[in-house]
């Protein structure tokens, strides 16, 4: 069975700054996919940023950027130049070949300004 | 933002009303779920569709139901709303058009009293 980890439920971090959301995961399969996802207080859940396991460069996107490590099972996410709209719940989540969608149990980002 | 839209964004009912939750997302997706979360906690899967008269049920035991008549339309059915319902639902749709990326409608807060 797959299982996805964020060991730290609350973290906070100065505007401007850079932090690093932490995801491990177990899985025996060799293929598949990667994902954080942001959901802003009282609103949409939304996709930030994706990786695919055959991939091993390390997707970006603006501001976030993921350090997989796919040995380790690991894929964290680094928010730099944090804005205070980055304040949010973070999902990671890991999708198997059958299709199947595990999330993490979050990790509430507050942006301090 | 996906086109996937939910009705109703908020509910309250009374103890033993039937209620249906109303998603459909435009994207032509074939796998659609419903999660249940409760406010700033984990996402739990309680339903899943991969397609056209395809349903199953997911990690969460649910006294819910759902059907899958046409590809766009996934409603979620509460015969008889208990307080225990009360949460968030959310409602997501994905597909291999979608880079296998799950997308999230807007949710559903229901508050049964």
């Amino acid at each position: 069975a797959q299982t996805v980890t964020q060991s730290q439920p609350e973290m906070s971090v100065q505007e401007a700054e850079t932090v690093t959301l932490s995801c491990t995961y177990d899985t025996s399969e060799n293929n598949y996919y990667l994902f954080w996802y942001k959901q802003p207080p009282s609103r949409q859940m939304i996709l930030v940023i994706r990786q695919e396991a055959y991939k091993q460069q390390n997707a970006t996107e603006n501001r976030f950027s993921v350090n997989f490590q796919k040995a380790a099972k690991s894929f964290s996410l680094k928010i730099s130049d944090s804005q205070l709209g980055d304040t949010a719940m973070y999902f990671c989540a890991f999708m198997n070949t059958g299709n199947q969608f595990y999330f993490g149990t979050g990790t509430s980002l507050t942006v301090i300004p | 933002e996906a086109d996937i839209y939910q009705t109703p964004r908020y509910l309250v009912i009374g103890t033993g009303k039937k209620i249906t939750l109303e998603c459909s997302q435009t994207m032509g997706h074939d796998k659609m779920y419903w999660y249940q979360q409760d406010p700033g906690m984990e996402l739990h899967l309680i339903h899943y569709s991969y397609g056209v008269n395809s349903t199953e049920k997911g990690d969460l035991s649910s006294e819910s139901t759902v059907s899958r008549i046409r590809t766009e339309h996934f409603p979620l059915t509460l015969e008889s709303a208990r307080p225990s319902h009360t949460s968030q639902y959310l409602c997501a749709s994905s597909d291999l058009s979608s880079g296998n990326t799950i997308y999230f409608g807007e949710g559903s807060w229901l508050t049964v009293v």
